[in-house]
């Protein structure tokens, strides 16, 4: 596609409940970045891939937060066992490669509510 | 660990008048790139600027330029002549050669008809 997608844009889910969170990046993009954007806050970083690896999972928030890339493909970011504390828009990114300098192409966010 | 402060919660602006958001940030690197974002109320986050930071010369993208104060850790984005499609949620990011990336907590920018 032309830009970054993401799937579903909005969900609503029960505490206790998992969510799968879906991105497709930019056809070519070997570069995918996950974030998480709580109501009136700034960017928070949550992992990077780089291809279907992830050298940097450092920012995810527990172990309820897993994420997994296919090639330089879909990427889907699970949370297990949802909180209230985890409603958000979760961002997802791409980019060329993992050069500092390459900008990052954004999605339109899931926003995600848990009840 | 890298930070970011944007100081300007919110900041309103008349229509072609230019206005300025601040941004500073805090890192012990060299190398590391320095963004601007907006974020309109679609949500889609929008690259504006970009400052490398090896680059003395400060960044500039028509009306957008940036005043980039490496030994002060300060990195300006001014808007000049406002138009009305600039009102959004601005974010000032920093991202290191190793590509942790840190964004502030962003500065709402309305523009005044």
């Amino acid at each position: 596609g032309a830009g970054v997608s993401q799937s579903p844009s909005n969900k609503v889910t029960e505490k206790g409940k998992d969510v799968e969170l879906r991105c497709d990046p930019i056809s070519g993009h070997t570069a995918l970045y996950w974030y998480r954007q709580r109501l009136g806050q700034g960017l928070e970083f949550l992992i990077y891939f780089q291809g279907n690896s992830a050298p940097d999972k450092s920012g995810l928030p527990s172990d309820r937060f897993s994420a997994e890339r296919t090639g330089e493909s879909v990427s889907t970011l699970t949370i297990q066992r949802t909180q209230q504390e985890d409603s958000a828009v979760y961002l997802c990114a791409s980019s060329l490669g993992g050069r500092s300098r390459n900008e990052q192409f954004f999605g339109p966010g899931t926003r995600l509510t848990v009840l | 660990a890298q930070t970011v402060t944007q100081s300007q919660p919110e900041m309103s602006v008349q229509e072609a008048e230019t206005v300025t958001l601040s941004c500073t940030y805090d890192t012990s690197e060299s190398d590391y790139y320095l963004f601007w974002y907006k974020q309109p109320p679609s949500r889609q986050m929008i690259l504006v600027i970009r400052q490398e930071a090896y680059k003395q010369q400060n960044a500039t993208e028509n009306r957008f330029s940036v005043n980039f104060q490496k030994a002060a850790k300060s990195f300006s984005l001014k808007i000049s002549d406002s138009q009305l499609g600039d009102a959004a949620m601005y974010f000032c990011a920093y991202r290191s050669a190793s590509n942790d990336m840190r964004f502030g907590a962003g500065t709402r920018l309305t523009v005044k008809p």
